[in-house]
């Protein structure tokens, strides 16, 4: 049981460029989401799904894309990729409301 | 008024002081309450959640004023295993999601 995985660890990215973070998990959990974490910003919510085919809009959802086709997977796609995008992203899943949520590893992504 | 606010410290304690984390938030509507510990460069992990009743976990004591929506941690003992940042984290009734504070920094020196 792996619980929550990114790919990759680590990324660099030129102004424009796009790419997918992947996330996956295997505990079947219902809820993922994936946040940002900036230094003296906290942790900030992009996007959530509650399930195979729903997903929603979290604080910060701007340049950033997801789809969930899928029960253990939900991607963040980064459209055109800014320097305001460098950041630690966290991939984050939940089996219920109100319980608690697993992350993962995280990427660190830098855009110059 | 922010949605979850944690003293930002850094709290600088020696091994063996009691320290006490406290938090704010501003949802009475909130349900569920967590502290989280991240270590450096590391992903966020539970630490313990909190229940109206207040719990304790072996040195880690959690408590809850739903009145005053207020949120606390004590920590007994400290090790310098206990050095990491301690985020408050609520939830909203029937949500999903996550509310994180900025968290607070501990290290506990030798």
């Amino acid at each position: 049981n792996a619980g929550v995985t990114q790919t990759p660890k680590f990324q660099v990215l030129k102004t424009g460029q796009s790419m997918t973070l992947q996330c996956a998990q295997d505990m079947n959990h219902e809820y993922m989401s994936w946040y940002r974490q900036d230094p003296g910003m906290g942790l900030r919510l992009i996007h959530y799904s509650v399930g195979a085919g729903i997903t929603d809009q979290g604080e910060v959802p701007n340049g950033y894309n997801v789809s969930r086709s899928t029960t253990e997977d939900f991607p963040l796609r980064l459209l055109s990729a800014a320097p305001s995008q460098t950041s630690v992203y966290f991939c984050a899943s939940s089996y219920g409301q109100g319980n608690e949520q697993y992350f993962g590893p995280g990427t660190r992504l830098t855009v110059t | 008024r922010k949605e979850v606010e944690q003293d930002p410290g850094p709290f600088n304690v020696p091994e063996g002081a009691t320290v006490a984390f406290n938090c704010t938030y501003s949802n009475s509507a909130s349900q569920s309450f967590f502290w989280y510990r991240q270590d450096c460069r590391k992903e966020p992990k539970l630490l313990m959640s909190v229940y109206s009743s207040g719990n304790e976990d072996g040195r880690f004591t959690a408590q809850l004023n739903r009145a005053s929506q207020y949120i606390s941690l004590l920590i007994r003992d400290s090790k310098l295993s206990d050095s990491a940042t301690y985020l408050c984290v609520v939830t909203g009734a029937g949500s999903y999601q996550l509310t994180f504070g900025k968290g607070t920094k501990l290290s506990v020196i030798p």
